[in-house]
């Protein structure tokens, strides 16, 4: 089976601008996680869908938002892009909201 | 609240030189705790996922165990491919798709 795919792989934006991050989950996988990770903070869970329902939601302002379509492909859209956004933005999939998969990441850069 | 901790930050070992990393976490309700490995600009590679503490996993030169605050990754004789930053991430009962990660053991072996 093909792997988790996100693209694009990098993106510069400068601040106040909006981004729109893809992911492709492994097939059959409903379930898409997404994270950011920083070097100070590691990996922070932003949210995650299931059959193109929310389900769950991390500590993260309204600017970061998400969706989910009815092939289970996601995407999450960061709206007035901050310097501190500057992230490798990570998808994950799950068949059964277990051992989650995570594709390559796709690397922000705000200036 | 729910955190993992990882020790330790970074380990250098000797090709050959067996040791351990740690995983301390403080979770209400255990789900499930993983081991991943990532290399550098990439994503995270899924290793194991341990259930219940005495539970144990094997994969060639790694060995995951379990008990009920902490896990560990026991290197047997490691190899320079074996260099990577290692990250320990637990689960939450009735947490859907978060995934509460640590900061992760940057390990180098040395031929």
């Amino acid at each position: 089976k093909a792997g988790v795919t996100q693209t694009p792989r990098y993106l510069i934006k400068t601040r106040g601008q909006q981004v729109t991050l893809s992911c492709s989950p492994i097939s059959g996988h409903r379930s898409v996680s997404w994270y950011q990770q920083t070097p100070g903070q590691g990996l922070q869970f932003l949210f995650e869908y299931f059959s193109e329902t929310q389900r769950n939601k991390g500590n993260f302002p309204g600017r970061f938002s998400g969706r989910q379509f009815s092939n289970s492909r996601s995407e999450m859209n960061v709206s007035t892009l901050e310097l501190g956004d500057s992230a490798l933005y990570l998808c994950a999939s799950s068949p059964e909201d277990r051992i989650q998969f995570f594709g390559p990441g796709t690397r922000l850069t705000v200036l | 609240e729910d955190q993992v901790t990882q020790s330790p930050e970074a380990l250098r070992l000797q090709e050959g030189e067996s040791s351990s990393l740690n995983c301390s976490y403080t979770v209400s309700g255990l789900r499930g705790l993983f081991w991943y490995r990532q290399d550098p600009g990439k994503g995270p590679e899924f290793l194991f996922t341990l259930y219940s503490a005495g539970e144990e996993k094997e994969k060639e030169r790694l060995k995951a165990t379990l008990t009920k605050k902490e896990s560990f990754l026991h290197i047997t004789a490691p190899k320079p491919e074996d260099s990577a930053t290692y990250l320990c991430a637990v689960q939450a009962v009735g947490s859907q798709g978060n995934l509460i990660f640590g900061k992760g053991t940057k390990l180098s072996v040395k031929p």
